[in-house]
């Protein structure tokens, strides 16, 4: 099976912009969630989702927003981008939502905010 | 806030001794992940342990889970230049709409040296 995988791998943006970033599960995963990895303050969890609903929301900011599709695709977008928001976003999917399982990660988009 | 805090948070050994990296946690969990990241890279399972097993072994690792001291242990033996990384510990927590995302702690940056 193929892994979980995100596009883009590497992405520069500017203060104020927004910015998509897509990821693919593994095949027959239904659970998405989304982390973010910076220097300061380690990794931190978005959000999940799973059957195209948001099941858990970490602590940040509205400006943060996801989405999944019906194949369980997922997105995250980030509107009015602070220098703050540079960072590497971890995707993982797992088999179902609230299970005792293993998450899977992808390669990660690093996002760097000028 | 940071759910497990590794200890140490670097490590330096040589190729062919044992490594061990512990992590502490706060709360009631279902599981305790350990994965490792190679460079700002994509997370990589490792290891799953579930909260009523106290000893999981796969190939060089050994992982121990104390719920009453609410900490783990990941012991690699025999270490490889290869296994230079940083190694995270992660929390699935047992209660409300948390469950099923991962707390993460800030890592032990591991570096075997040949």
């Amino acid at each position: 099976k193929a892994g979980v995988t995100q596009t883009p791998r590497y992405l520069i943006k500017t203060r104020g912009q927004q910015v998509t970033l897509s990821c693919s599960p593994i095949s027959g995963h239904r659970s998405v969630s989304w982390y973010q990895q910076t220097p300061g303050q380690g990794l931190q969890f978005l959000f999940e989702y799973f059957s195209e609903t948001q099941r858990n929301k970490g602590n940040f900011p509205g400006r943060f927003s996801g989405r999944q599709f019906s194949n369980s695709r997922s997105e995250m977008n980030v509107s009015t981008l602070e220098l703050g928001d540079s960072a590497l976003y971890l995707c993982a999917s797992k088999t179902n939502s609230g299970a005792s399982d293993v998450q899977y990660f992808g390669p990660g988009t690093r996002l760097l905010v000028l | 806030s940071q759910q497990g805090e590794e200890d140490p948070q670097a490590l330096s050994i040589q190729e062919g001794e044992n490594a061990t990296m512990n992590c502490s946690y706060k709360t009631s969990i279902n599981n305790l992940q350990w994965y490792r990241q190679n460079s700002g890279r994509g997370l990589v399972h490792l290891i799953l342990i579930r909260s009523n097993e106290r000893e999981k072994h796969s190939g060089r690792l050994r992982v121990t889970l104390d719920t009453s001291k609410k900490s783990s242990s990941l012991l690699i033996t025999a270490s490889r230049a290869a296994d230079t990384a940083s190694y995270f510990c992660a929390t699935e927590m047992n209660y409300g709409g948390s469950q099923g995302n991962l707390i993460f702690g800030k890592g032990t940056k591991l570096s075997v040296k040949p």
